[in-house]
């Protein structure tokens, strides 16, 4: 059984510029979510997708867009980078949403400058 | 507003010791989760807690849910260095993450 996977592993752009992050769901698994992790804190939760569909959204601006694929794949785009989107960014797979348990990738480290 | 509150935020003691972290909250939840998180590495799932006032145990870990179903306690027996790295409540529904308490066990 393969895990959750992310690419890529680090990241430096620039302020401006737009990033793609990629992750692949573990085998089995139907619902993606994305967390922004600032340094020493807890995730924040972005949004979540279920099924190619969003199933719920943080508080984050609509420069935070998603996707997710049939394979279940799924894309977190950030446009008009800001230096405060330095951050990890996480994603877990579960099989459905709700309380089943979530695996999570080890993420992918960006920093904007 | 964080509506996970965690404490302490940093805490580094000797192994051996004992302590207990905890989260805290204004609202209900169904469940709360804990997880440990080691640098460079995402959250892994430690425990699922469902029933206000139950208790789990996992080896030395300790995991209490409050009868309100508010508020959660970890509490680690005789903490190795091992058990260094930050750990993490989070809610049920898993869109909500406590701010996280930051462990060091000095060997």
């Amino acid at each position: 059984e393969t895990g959750v996977t992310q690419s890529p592993t680090h990241l430096i752009k620039t302020r401006g510029q737009q990033v793609t992050l990629r992750c692949s769901s573990q085998s089995g698994h139907n619902t993606v979510s994305w967390y922004q992790q600032a340094l020493g804190q807890g995730p924040q939760f972005i949004f979540q997708y279920y099924r190619e569909e969003e199933n719920g959204r943080g508080n984050f601006p609509p420069r935070f867009s998603g996707l997710q694929f049939p394979n279940y794949s799924s894309e977190l785009n950030v446009n008009a980078l800001e230096l405060d989107d330095s951050a990890l960014y996480l994603c877990a797979s579960s099989y459905n949403s709700g309380i089943e348990t979530q695996y999570f990738g080890p993420g992918t480290r960006l920093l904007v400058l | 507003t964080q509506l996970l509150e965690q404490s302490p935020q940093f805490l580094s003691i000797q192994e051996g010791e004992n302590l207990t972290v905890y989260c805290n909250s204004s609202s209900v939840f169904s469940s709360l989760q804990w997880y440990r998180q080691e640098p460079g590495e995402g959250p892994v799932l430690l425990v699922t807690v469902v029933t206000g006032g139950e208790v789990k145990k996992l080896k030395r870990l300790t995991f209490q849910f409050g009868d309100a179903r508010k508020d959660s306690s970890l509490h680690i027996t005789a903490a190795q260095p091992g058990d260094t790295g930050l750990y993490l409540c989070g809610s049920g529904n898993q869109f909500y993450f406590g701010t996280g308490t930051s462990l060091t066990v000095i060997p």
